[in-house]
C-alpha cells in the first residue's frame, strides 16, 4: 500500500516568490495534516483537515499561507510570498480516524523548502 | 505555555545495550502519548503509543512508560541496533486532539 506522497521533495526559491506543496494521503484516510518542521525541532501543526473541512488552522499564518483540500483527498499548501524564515521541511500526514480517535499519524517524507 | 519536551538532546549508546529516552510534558490534561522515530531525510514514523489509563505498554523491542504523577514519559529500546540511530520525538494530545511534539533526542548507536 502506498504511503503519504508529497511533492516536490526539494524546492529552492528566492524570497517573495510563491511556492506550492502537494500531498496525497493514504487511501481512505479522512484526516490530513500539514506540519512545519524547523531544523533540529519537532513538527508543528499548521492545519488539520477532516475530509474537506479545515477543523484547526489556528497555527497557519494566514497572511501568506493558504491550504486547500477540495475533494477531501489530496491537498495543497501554498506560500505567497515566501520569506527567508519559511525555510523548513513541510510535512504532510494522514490518519484514518478523526477527533479523539485519531490514532496513528502516517507522515510523508516532507518537502524541504529553501528560501534565498 | 503547555509543551512537550525531552530531557536530553542527544544520547550515545553502545550497540547491544538498552536505550532509555526521556520526555517531560506539562499539560496535565494530555491523555494520549506517542513516540515517533525520524531518520535523516524522512518523515516521522510511529513507534508506540499509550493512553493515560495505562502506565506501561510493550511492543517489539520497545517499551513506553508513563508516569502521570510527575508527567514523565520514557521510551526504552532493548538491544539497541545501528538501525535505531535516529531522532526520537515524544508527542502528546489532549481534548483539543492536537498532537504536540517535543524537540527530539538524537540517538547515536556506537558499533
Amino acid at each position: 500500500e502506498a504511503g503519504v506522497v508529497q511533492s516536490p521533495r526539494y524546492k529552492i526559491i528566492e524570497k517573495k516568490q510563491p511556492v506550492a506543496f502537494w500531498c496525497n494521503p493514504i487511501s481512505g484516510h479522512n484526516t490530513l495534516y500539514w506540519y512545519l518542521q524547523n531544523l533540529g525541532q519537532g513538527p508543528e501543526l499548521l492545519i488539520r483537515y477532516e475530509n474537506e473541512e479545515a477543523v484547526d488552522d489556528s497555527q497557519l499564518p494566514k497572511d501568506r499561507f493558504s491550504a486547500e483540500r477540495l475533494k477531501g483527498v489530496d491537498s495543497t499548501l501554498k506560500i505567497q510570498p515566501a520569506e527567508l524564515g519559511d525555510s523548513a521541511v513541510y510535512l504532510c500526514a494522514s490518519s484514518l480516524g478523526s477527533g479523539h480517535n485519531t490514532g496513528e499519524l502516517f507522515f510523508g517524507e516532507g518537502s524541504r523548502l529553501t528560501v534565498l | 505555555g503547555e509543551s512537550v519536551g525531552l530531557h536530553l538532546p542527544t544520547l550515545s549508546v553502545q550497540e547491544g545495550d538498552n536505550s532509555i529516552i526521556n520526555c517531560a510534558y506539562s499539560n496535565s490534561a494530555s491523555d494520549y502519548f506517542i513516540w515517533y522515530k525520524q531518520e535523516s531525510g524522512k518523515g516521522p514514523q510511529f513507534i508506540i503509543d499509550i493512553r493515560s489509563n495505562m502506565d506501561k505498554r510493550q511492543g517489539q523491542r520497545v517499551t513506553v512508560l508513563l508516569n502521570k504523577t510527575v508527567k514523565h514519559l520514557s521510551l526504552q529500546i532493548a538491544a539497541t541496533q545501528p538501525g535505531d540511530s535516529a531522532v526520537y520525538f515524544c508527542a502528546e494530545s489532549g481534548n483539543d486532539y492536537k498532537l504536540s511534539f517535543g524537540a527530539g533526542t538524537t540517538v547515536t548507536v556506537r558499533a
